[in-house]
């Protein structure tokens, strides 16, 4: 079966850049999601074909892919930033959800 | 307001079954695929059924293959998860989980989700 991994979680200090992975062999020909999930609320789409940013979430949130990586970059991340991070994509017919990675901004 | 809210959760024995329920609103339901996405307490997103715009293509995981059954009335503007012989390790957040466009099928809009306990 398909998995997709990521670092279970990160830390960050207020205003530097993180940097959240996700792997998969292969990603290559497959279109990567990801979403942000606050304490006690519900996943946020934040990026959407590798790296299309869906309205209203903000440019600091970017993405890519690179052969069997693909990557979140929160530039100059905030306290609100503070969420579990969870990458996804299609493996016909199944939606796969990576384990997600906690990142913490402190 | 463009809104999912889930139904129907609760404390069920095992073996026992459940239908949840998900009512949208703000948008045409009948444009739009949907799915269920479960979460159990402090882990992460598992997928456990899609169903296409008019129901007519529906896929599970082998997880829970044969024993949920997804359905959709547009007319009523609803989504349905009817779960049959279920075990304690179905124990989760279930959210209905809207599609978008765009390759590798992003869920855009999700409900705030309904719980459901499985334990004797």
């Amino acid at each position: 079966s398909f998995d997709l991994t990521q670092p279970p979680s990160m830390s960050v200090s207020p205003g530097q850049t993180a940097t959240i992975t996700c792997y998969g062999d292969p990603l290559d020909d497959k279109n990567v999601c990801w979403y942000q999930q606050r304490p006690g609320q519900s996943p946020v789409l934040v990026m959407y074909e590798d790296k299309r940013r869906p309205s209203g979430i903000p440019d600091r949130f970017s993405g890519s892919k690179s052969g069997t990586i693909a990557t979140l970059t929160i530039s100059g991340a905030q306290a609100v930033d503070e969420a579990d991070y969870y990458c996804q994509t299609w493996v016909s017919p199944n939606v796969i959800f990576g384990g997600g990675t906690k990142l913490t901004v402190l | 307001e463009v809104l999912l809210v889930e139904s129907g959760g609760g404390l069920v024995q095992p073996g026992g079954s459940l239908r949840l329920s998900c009512a949208t609103s703000g948008f045409t339901l009948s444009n739009y695929e949907m799915n269920w996405v479960r979460q159990a307490p402090g882990k992460g997103l598992e997928w456990v059924a899609y169903i296409s715009s008019s129901g007519g293509t529906i896929y599970y995981p082998d997880s829970v293959k044969g024993r949920f059954t997804i359905s959709r009335d547009n007319t009523r503007n609803s989504v349905f998860l009817q779960m049959d012989s279920l075990r304690a390790e179905d124990t989760a957040f279930y959210h209905c989980a809207r599609e978008s466009s765009g390759y590798g099928r992003p869920l855009n809009l999700w409900g705030p989700g309904t719980l459901v306990t499985v334990s004797s």
